[in-house]
C-alpha cells in the first residue's frame, strides 16, 4: 500500500483563524508522519515528525504550539496552525510511513495555505 | 551537521539530451537514499537506493548509489519535455529525512 491522502488541497483563512490539514494513509498503517513545509523555488523543510500514539518531535525553530500536531491513529494524522498569520502562507505536505506502506515513505499531495 | 548536496542547482537542455544529477550527503547512521521528482505539488517517487553499486531502472531513468563516496546519480536518458520538473534527493538517517536544495531541469524542445 501506498497512497496518503491529504485535505484540503487549497485553503484561504483569516489571519487569527486556525486551519486543520488532514493527512490519511489509506492502505497502510502509518506508524509515522513526517510534515513538511515548502517555500517557494525552495526544498522541503521538514516541520516535525509525528509517532501514532506519542507527540511530535519539532525541528528547531518550528513553534510546536502554533504548529499543532496530532496523530491519535495509525490512519490518521493532523496539523492545525493556529492563530494564522500572513507569513504562514505556504506549501504544506505530509509523508507517511509504516507496515503495510509499499516503498518505504510516501507523500499526500500537499496543501497549499493562503492566509489573508 | 547532517547535510545533502544537490548539483547542478538548476539545468536546462536540448530533448534527447542525456543529464546526470548529483546528490552527495553526510549523515550519521545512513539507512537509504531517495529520489523525487517534483512537478506541481508533491513530489512522486522514483527510487529508493540502500546498497552501493546497484543500479535501480525505470524507463529512462536510473540511479545508482555509492556509500563509500557518499553520493548518488540519478540519469535520465533521450530527455522529453515532461521530464522538466525540480529533482528532490532525501537521505533517511537518524530517524528523519534530510532534503537537498533540489534541482531545477529544463527541457526544451
Amino acid at each position: 500500500g501506498a497512497v496518503v491522502s491529504q485535505h484540503p488541497s487549497r485553503v484561504i483563512c483569516k489571519s487569527g483563524t486556525s486551519v486543520k490539514i488532514e493527512c490519511r494513509s489509506l492502505d497502510f498503517q502509518a506508524t509515522t508522519m513526517f510534515w513538511y513545509r515548502q517555500f517557494p523555488k525552495k526544498s522541503l523543510m521538514l516541520m516535525a515528525t509525528s509517532n501514532e500514539g506519542s507527540k511530535a518531535t519539532y525541528e528547531q525553530g518550528v513553534e510546536k504550539d502554533k504548529f499543532l500536531i496530532n496523530h491519535a491513529s495509525l490512519t490518521l494524522s493532523t496539523l492545525t496552525v493556529t492563530s494564522a498569520h500572513p507569513e504562514d502562507s505556504s506549501f504544506y505536505i505530509c509523508s507517511g510511513t509504516g507496515r503495510g506502506a509499499s516503498y518505504g515513505y510516501t507523500f499526500g499531495s500537499g496543501t497549499r495555505l493562503t492566509v489573508v | 551537521e547532517d547535510k545533502v548536496v544537490q548539483s547542478p542547482l538548476s539545468l536546462v537542455v536540448h530533448e534527447g539530451d542525456t543529464v546526470t544529477l548529483n546528490c552527495s550527503y553526510e549523515v550519521t547512521n545512513f539507512r537509504s537514499l531517495l529520489w523525487y521528482k517534483q512537478e506541481k505539488k508533491a513530489p512522486t517517487f522514483l527510487f529508493m537506493l540502500t546498497s552501493s553499486g546497484i543500479e535501480k531502472k525505470s524507463g529512462r531513468l536510473s540511479s545508482i548509489l555509492d556509500k563509500k563516496e557518499l553520493f548518488s546519480i540519478l540519469n535520465i536518458t533521450a530527455t522529453q519535455t515532461g521530464d522538466s520538473a525540480i529533482y528532490l534527493c532525501a537521505v533517511e538517517a537518524n530517524g528523519q529525512f534530510y532534503f537537498g536544495t533540489g534541482t531545477s531541469l529544463t527541457v526544451i524542445p
